[in-house]
């Protein structure tokens, strides 16, 4: 069966500092790969998508950046943090086209930036 | 992507049907209702989805007017694990198409 792994749970970064979440799905080959953002009371927001190695979309312009060095490895970066990026980070897979049965997300990273 | 709306709240007694809905008035052919939900703190759950007919899945069903404007999710026997954001979202089912949320019916689920 399909898994994915996201990690760490929690993280406090002081402003300025860089940022590393790492996303990892099995199970599966070729999967699609989303990164969402939920900041404190507000709704999700997609911040990148991949449908494959090397290959990113970004939503929103921003202070964040993702890559995609293997097939089932999803990472979100930022070299310098701002308070604004303090949110629950959530990662998330679906198959490759046809019908989409939907999207599986992990357990997601509370960051708080201080 | 078509546009969703749904009640803000809504709250339900443990033990009764809860029917959530949602409208989707501008929801185009090749365009299908999805339903997620999302507990605090944790990361959104798939429930259903479906494109005109009915659906029943172990977890909900699923009822689509015959218009394909409005729809509703049905949670037969709530419990108090079903509080949650209940998210209502139309998009094409193509690998491609990517998943946007709106704001959802937060579902108390009370004793």
């Amino acid at each position: 069966s399909q898994t994915i792994h996201q990690w760490p749970a929690t993280l406090v970064q002081p402003v300025g500092s860089p940022l590393s979440l790492e996303c990892t799905v099995e199970g599966t080959s070729n999967p699609n790969l989303y990164w969402y953002r939920q900041a404190a009371g507000r709704g999700l927001q997609l911040l990148f998508y991949s449908v494959g190695i090397g290959q990113i979309s970004s939503e929103v312009p921003q202070n964040l950046s993702a890559s995609r060095p293997q097939d089932r490895q999803f990472i979100l970066s930022s070299k310098k943090l701002l308070l604004s990026d303090s949110g629950f980070y959530l990662c998330a897979w679906s198959e490759t086209g046809g019908i989409n049965y939907g999207y599986t997300f992990g357990s997601g990273t509370r960051l708080t930036v201080v | 992507d078509a546009k969703t709306t749904q009640p803000p709240s809504m709250d339900c007694a443990e033990g009764r049907a809860a029917n959530l809905p949602c409208n989707h008035s501008t929801i185009s052919g090749n365009e299908y209702v999805y339903w997620y939900r999302q507990i605090h703190s944790q990361g959104p759950q798939y429930i259903i989805h479906g494109l005109k007919n009915n659906e029943t899945n172990e977890m909900a069903s699923l009822i689509i007017t015959e218009d394909r404007k409005s729809s509703t999710l049905i949670l037969p026997h709530a419990t108090l694990r079903d509080t949650a954001v209940y998210y209502c979202i139309v998009r094409v089912g193509s690998g491609y198409s990517t998943l946007t949320f709106g704001k959802g019916t937060m579902l108390l689920v009370s004793p």
